[in-house]
């Protein structure tokens, strides 16, 4: 299977400490897509790279979040100073750009990497 | 990007047709229906999603109507592997200023025994 993967699926950290996460796309697409799933509500928006440019932030990433796209291949995404709010469920998406006038560039989601702050 | 209107949650019979409505009034005219489902715990899955057109797969039929303000999801038997939160999300084409999903709450499905 060669779907989005991420790492580690789980991570349970105290609060203050820094956690860093991978997301590694399907091959040769060049979106990349991360996003935050709170406990019943639906996934929200958080970056979106296009090869390694970073075109769009939410506002919900504040300072102490930083997300990387090196090389547009793997990206990262780092929480500094974890507060307990930062629990959720984190979750990557990648895409490619539409190849034909007309057509879209349908997301695929990773199985996301959740974060429990004590 | 249009807001949609989902039920908050649905009851289907296994191996009956689950059919699944989404509202979305405000919709323009360069924007798709989009569909993900979510099984408890897993990232979202993509299912399908059109323009103007009816759309069928292997997994799901998408029927809009012909003012496009509503569609809806058809899974044509449903099975108890379908039980998810399904979520329809209306979305601007590649040219748009946004290449985000917005997420609403999204239907509950529940397929029973």
């Amino acid at each position: 299977d060669t779907g989005v993967s991420q790492n580690p699926r789980h991570k349970i950290t105290k609060r203050g400490q820094n956690v860093t996460f991978r997301c590694d796309p399907i091959s040769e697409h060049n979106r990349l897509y991360w996003y935050r799933q709170t406990l019943g509500q639906g996934p929200e928006f958080l970056t979106y790279f296009q090869n390694e440019a970073q075109l769009e932030k939410s506002r919900l990433l504040s300072d102490r979040f930083s997300a990387e796209r090196p090389k547009g291949s793997f990206s990262t995404l780092e929480i500094q100073r974890t507060e307990q709010g930062d629990s959720a469920m984190y979750l990557c998406a990648s895409s490619l750009p539409p190849r034909l006038a007309g057509t879209t560039d349908t997301q695929y989601f990773g199985p996301g990497t959740r974060l429990t702050v004590l | 990007d249009a807001k949609t209107t989902q039920p908050t949650s649905m009851d289907c019979a296994e191996g009956r047709a689950a059919n699944l409505p989404c509202n979305h009034s405000t919709i323009s005219g360069n924007e798709y229906v989009y569909w993900y489902r979510q099984i408890h715990s897993q990232g979202p899955q993509y299912i399908i999603h059109g323009l103007k057109n009816n759309e069928t797969n292997e997994m799901a039929s998408l029927i809009i109507t012909e003012d496009r303000k509503s569609s809806t999801l058809i899974l044509p038997h449903a099975t108890l592997r379908d039980t998810a939160v399904y979520y329809c999300i209306v979305r601007r084409n590649y040219g748009g200023a946004t290449n985000k999903l917005i997420f609403g709450t999204g239907t509950l499905l529940a397929v029973q025994p």
